[in-house]
């Protein structure tokens, strides 16, 4: 049974990288893409991008200036950086698998940017 | 960028009830829609896949239909455990949420 382990976040201020990591276990690793998506507090889903083992990465158009999606074979690990944040990047921050659409997903870990 | 609008934004149902909830794309993405079932507190879970396709473990209570650019879930026999948000998402041109719909139950 595949689990996807997040981790990273927390209090950022304003201009500040955020950095989080998402750590793949019980099942294959080179087979899928792998995603993330996040939702501010009270609103709905906004998918950010996904990668995969070739390091093909796509990214959704409104976020793509900041976002960086990068992934490590030797670890089963991928991440997300989301440089120059501000308010508007306050939300739960999701990991998911890709098998044709999101299958499996991580349990979201909460980033606040405040100053 | 492909838009995807819900109908209704919330709504609110008898328990065995069928509840019907729409999904329009801005333009086509063929049968490349996906359903999510969001809880309060909780990840999405994957319900519906390319368009139809019921999830492993997805009671059959649960059914998607359409292509192109209008599709639907509908929920036959509403539970208490079905009070959630759904979402649907495409994903024939990148990816992209609806706003959600609200389900509770009356």
């Amino acid at each position: 049974q595949v689990q996807l382990q997040q981790r990273g976040g927390g209090l950022l201020k304003p201009s500040e990288t955020l950095s989080l990591t998402c750590g793949v276990y019980g099942g294959s690793f080179s087979d899928f893409y792998w995603s993330w998506v996040r939702q501010p507090p009270g609103k709905g889903l906004e998918w950010i991008g996904e990668v995969n083992r070739r390091k093909t990465v796509k990214y959704n158009p409104s976020l793509r200036s900041r976002v960086t999606i990068s992934i490590d074979m030797s670890t089963n690990e991928f991440s997300l950086r989301v440089n120059s944040t501000t308010a508007a990047d306050t939300a739960v921050y999701y990991c998911a698998r890709i098998k044709d659409s999101m299958d499996v997903w991580g349990e979201g870990t909460t980033v606040v940017v405040s100053s | 960028d492909i838009q995807m609008t819900q109908s209704p934004s919330a709504l609110s149902a008898s328990i065995g009830d069928r509840v019907t909830m729409t999904c329009r794309a801005s333009q086509s993405v063929s049968m490349w829609l996906a359903w999510y079932q969001q809880k309060l507190g909780q990840a999405p879970r994957l319900l519906i896949y390319k368009a139809s396709i019921l999830e492993e473990g997805v009671p059959s209570r649960f059914s998607g239909s359409g292509s192109g650019t209008e599709f639907s879930l509908t929920i036959n026999g509403l539970q208490p455990d079905d009070v959630a948000t759904y979402y649907c998402q495409q994903y024939n041109n990148v990816r992209t949420f609806g706003q959600g719909t609200k389900v509770e139950i009356k």
